[in-house]
């Protein structure tokens, strides 16, 4: 198993524009996390989702969005994008429910770069 | 509120000397903790959480509710340990979603 897997790896886009992000978990987990990791700081929330239901939102705006498929795959998406939104987009998976004893297990990433 | 905090953005020791990573938490119900690790080049990982209370690669790390510190301890450095390295936090009152200090870089010289 190649683990996390997130496409695409680097992301070029203008203010204003919106962008999609996927994540397709490792075999047989069924939770899919997403976080925002800007230069300089830790990996910050976003999105939780487990059996395709959202389980957990951070504290952001609602221009992002996301969903997880039939499939377990996920996706991030982010409206209007601005400046502030460049970053690393983590995405990570766990067999079950995220819980002290579910470890996450964490993609390489995507870099969205915003001009 | 939920927050972790990790005072140093670098740490440098030589080859052979203790290490200790510092983290300190703000957290009210019950934390769990954990150490995450991202080597050059490669994904984050999970190194280990309070709860299993193993040593992993020779780190340890103790809970102290009292101080409420989670700090990251090695006898021996090793240049292999160079790395950097995430304080979270998680907790079921929060939904379980993993909170992340700013992290510090280990630079193990020779």
């Amino acid at each position: 198993d190649a683990g996390v897997t997130q496409s695409p790896t680097h992301l070029i886009k203008t203010r204003g524009q919106h962008v999609t992000l996927r994540c397709s978990p490792i075999s047989g987990h069924k939770s899919v996390s997403w976080y925002q990791q800007v230069l300089g700081q830790g990996p910050q929330f976003i999105f939780q989702y487990y059996e395709k239901e959202e389980r957990g939102r951070g504290n952001f705006p609602d221009r992002f969005s996301a969903r997880q498929f039939p499939n377990y795959s996920s996706e991030l998406n982010v409206n209007a994008l601005l400046l502030g939104d460049s970053a690393l987009y983590l995405c990570a998976s766990s067999l079950r429910a995220p819980s002290s004893y579910n470890e996450q297990f964490f993609g390489p990433g995507t870099r969205l770069t915003v001009l | 509120a939920q927050r972790v905090t990790q005072p140093e953005k670098l740490l440098s020791v030589f080859k052979g000397a203790p290490v200790e990573l510092k983290c300190n938490y703000s957290y009210s119900g019950s934390p769990e903790l954990f150490w995450y690790v991202q080597y050059s080049r490669q994904r984050l990982q999970l190194l280990l959480r309070h709860i299993s209370r193993e040593s992993i690669k020779g780190f340890t790390a103790d809970l102290n509710k009292g101080e409420t510190s989670f700090h990251l301890k090695k006898p021996f450095a090793q240049e292999e340990d160079s790395a950097m390295y995430y304080c979270a936090l998680s907790g079921r009152e929060y939904g379980n979603k993993l909170v992340f200090g700013a992290g510090t870089i280990l630079r193990v010289k020779s």
